[in-house]
C-alpha cells in the first residue's frame, strides 16, 4: 500500500514556458504533500509543504510566484513551474503523507526530470 | 534549524563485506528518522523507519539504529552485494508539519 505516482516522469520544456507536474496518492489519502528538489549529485531540498485545501507554505528562498503548488483535493497536488528557465531544470520529487495517525510517514513519489532548453 | 550529516560521502567495498554508514542530526526534538536507498535518476524507496521511541529496526540485511540523545544513527548491511550499490539517504522528521531534513547521502559501491 501507500503508493505515490507522478506525472509526467520526465519532460522537456523551452525558456520561458510553463510545466505542470502531478503528485498523486493513489490508495490513501494525503492530508499533506511535500515537494522536494534535487539537483546532480545533491540531496533532497524541501521546498514547499502543503495541505489539502489550504495554501502551500514555501521555504525560505523559494519563489511562490514561480513554483505554483495546488492541493486541491486528498489524492492531488500539482507544481507549475511558470515561465521556466534552464536553471530550474532539476529532479522534482513529491511525498505525501496521512496525518491523522501518530507518527506519519511519507511516502515518496517516482521523480520528475525537468529539462528546460 | 535541523542540519543531517551523512559519513562517508562515498563507500566502496568488496562484495560480502558488512558496512555502517553513519547519520548525525543536531537536533534530537525529532518524531523519526528513516532512510532511504536511490539509484541513479530514480526516486526513494524507503528502506526503513526508525520511530523517536524506538532504538532499532531490522529488515532482511538492515539494521538502523538511533540514539536520539547523542544526534546520531546508523544503517548496518550485512554481506553486502552488488545490488546494493546505490547512494543512501538519511532523513529526520522534526517540525509542526513533520517535514523531512534530509543528509547528503552516502554513494556505496559494492564491487563483484
Amino acid at each position: 500500500g501507500a503508493v505515490v505516482s507522478q506525472h509526467p516522469s520526465w519532460v522537456i520544456c523551452k525558456s520561458g514556458t510553463s510545466v505542470k507536474i502531478e503528485c498523486r496518492s493513489l490508495d490513501f489519502q494525503a492530508t499533506t504533500m511535500f515537494w522536494y528538489r534535487q539537483f546532480p549529485k545533491q540531496s533532497l531540498m524541501l521546498m514547499a509543504t502543503s495541505n489539502e485545501g489550504s495554501k502551500a507554505t514555501y521555504e525560505q528562498g523559494v519563489e511562490k510566484d514561480k513554483f505554483l503548488i495546488n492541493h486541491a483535493s486528498l489524492t492531488l497536488s500539482t507544481l507549475t513551474v511558470t515561465s521556466a528557465h534552464p536553471e530550474d531544470s532539476s529532479f522534482y520529487i513529491c511525498s505525501a503523507s496521512w496525518d491523522r495517525t501518530a507518527y506519519p510517514e511519507q511516502y515518496f513519489g517516482p521523480g520528475t526530470r525537468l529539462t528546460v532548453t | 534549524k535541523q542540519e543531517v550529516t551523512q559519513i562517508p560521502a562515498a563507500l566502496s567495498v568488496p562484495e560480502g563485506e558488512n558496512l555502517v554508514l553513519n547519520c548525525s542530526f543536531t537536533d534530537s526534538a525529532i518524531y523519526n528518522l528513516q532512510w532511504f536507498r536511490q539509484d541513479p535518476g530514480k526516486g526513494l524507496t524507503s528502506l526503513l523507519l526508525i520511530q523517536s521511541s524506538q532504538r532499532e529496526q531490522t529488515s532482511g540485511r538492515l539494521n538502523a539504529s538511533l540514539d536520539k540523545s547523542s544526534g546520531r544513527s546508523t544503517l548496518y548491511i550485512a554481506a553486502s552485494q552488488p545490488g546494493d550499490s546505490a547512494t543512501y539517504l538519511c532523513a529526520v522528521s522534526g517540525g509542526s508539519a513533520r517535514q523531512l531534513t534530509f543528509g547528503s547521502g552516502t554513494q556505496l559501491t559494492v564491487l563483484p
